[in-house]
C-alpha cells in the first residue's frame, strides 16, 4: 500500500484570501496525479490530472503543480470563495492500475 | 452531463448476509472501480474492472468481495457473509480510460451499514 499524505488535514481561510495545500507522494513508480473536489453529501468531482514532472494545470481560480522528483503536488486556491468550502483529494495511479487516495484537506472558507 | 448513479443509497444488513451493490456507470466508459470509505480513514481503491475481468484488484478484495457487469450498464458490487467492519461508504466510479490519464467519474456511493 502506498502513503499519499496531504496537508494540512484542515483550514480556515477568510473568503478573499488565497491558499494552497500539498499532496506527498512515493515518487517511485509514478504515473498520475489527480485532484478531486468533494463536497458534502456529493460524489467527488474531478479536478485535474497531472502526469509530467513540472506540470502546471489552472481551472478558474484553482491551479495545481506537480513535481514527480521529488514527490509532491500542490493545490492553489487564488481569492478563496464559500462555494470554494470542500474537502480537496489527491489521489496517486502507478504503474498498476490501482489509485491511492490521500486523506483530503478539509477547506472552509469563512464569509 | 452524464452521471454515475448507484443504488441503494443506504443498505442496512444483518451480520452474515449477502449484499449487492448496484452501479450505473457512464455509458461509454470502458473502466471502472469500486472504493470503499470507513467512516473517519482514507478513501481505499477495491477492485478495477475492464473488458469483462478484474483489471487489479487491492488486498482489501478478498474471496468475501466479487464484481460482476451482468448486462450492458450494470456494474455490481457482491458482499458476501458481511461482516462488522464491511459498514462503510462504497463508490462506484468510471472512466474512459485507465487512471494514468484519464479522471474517475464518481457515484454518490452506497452507506452500507452491517448490524
Amino acid at each position: 500500500i502506498l502513503n499519499v499524505e496531504q496537508s494540512p488535514q484542515s483550514l480556515h481561510v477568510q473568503e478573499g484570501d488565497s491558499t494552497n495545500f500539498t499532496c506527498s507522494f512515493p515518487s517511485s513508480n509514478f504515473y498520475a496525479l489527480h485532484w478531486y473536489r468533494w463536497e458534502t453529501a456529493k460524489s467527488p468531482e474531478a479536478l485535474f490530472v497531472m502526469t509530467l514532472n513540472g506540470d502546471e494545470k489552472k481551472k478558474g481560480r484553482i491551479s495545481a503543480t506537480l513535481n514527480t522528483k521529488e514527490g509532491y503536488s500542490y493545490l492553489y486556491i487564488k481569492g478563496s470563495q464559500p462555494e470554494d468550502s470542500a474537502t480537496y483529494l489527491c489521489a496517486l495511479a502507478n504503474t498498476g492500475n490501482q489509485f491511492y487516495f490521500g486523506t483530503g484537506t478539509s477547506l472552509t472558507v469563512i464569509p | 452531463e452524464p452521471e454515475v448513479t448507484q443504488t441503494p443509497s443506504h443498505q442496512v444488513t444483518q451480520m452474515g448476509q449477502e449484499v449487492i451493490l448496484r452501479c450505473v456507470p457512464i455509458s461509454n466508459h470502458l473502466y471502472f472501480y469500486w472504493y470503499r470509505q470507513i467512516l473517519g480513514q482514507k478513501v481505499e481503491f477495491l477492485v478495477s474492472f475492464y473488458n469483462n475481468e478484474i483489471s487489479e484488484k487491492s488486498e482489501i478484495f478478498d474471496d468475501q468481495f466479487s464484481v460482476e457487469r451482468p448486462d450492458g450498464s450494470n456494474f455490481t458490487l457482491k458482499i458476501r457473509s458481511t461482516k462488522l467492519e464491511d459498514s462503510a461508504m462504497y463508490f462506484c466510479a468510471s472512466s474512459e480510460r485507465t487512471v494514468h490519464s484519464q479522471p474517475q467519474h464518481f457515484g454518490d456511493g452506497t452507506r452500507l451499514s452491517i448490524l
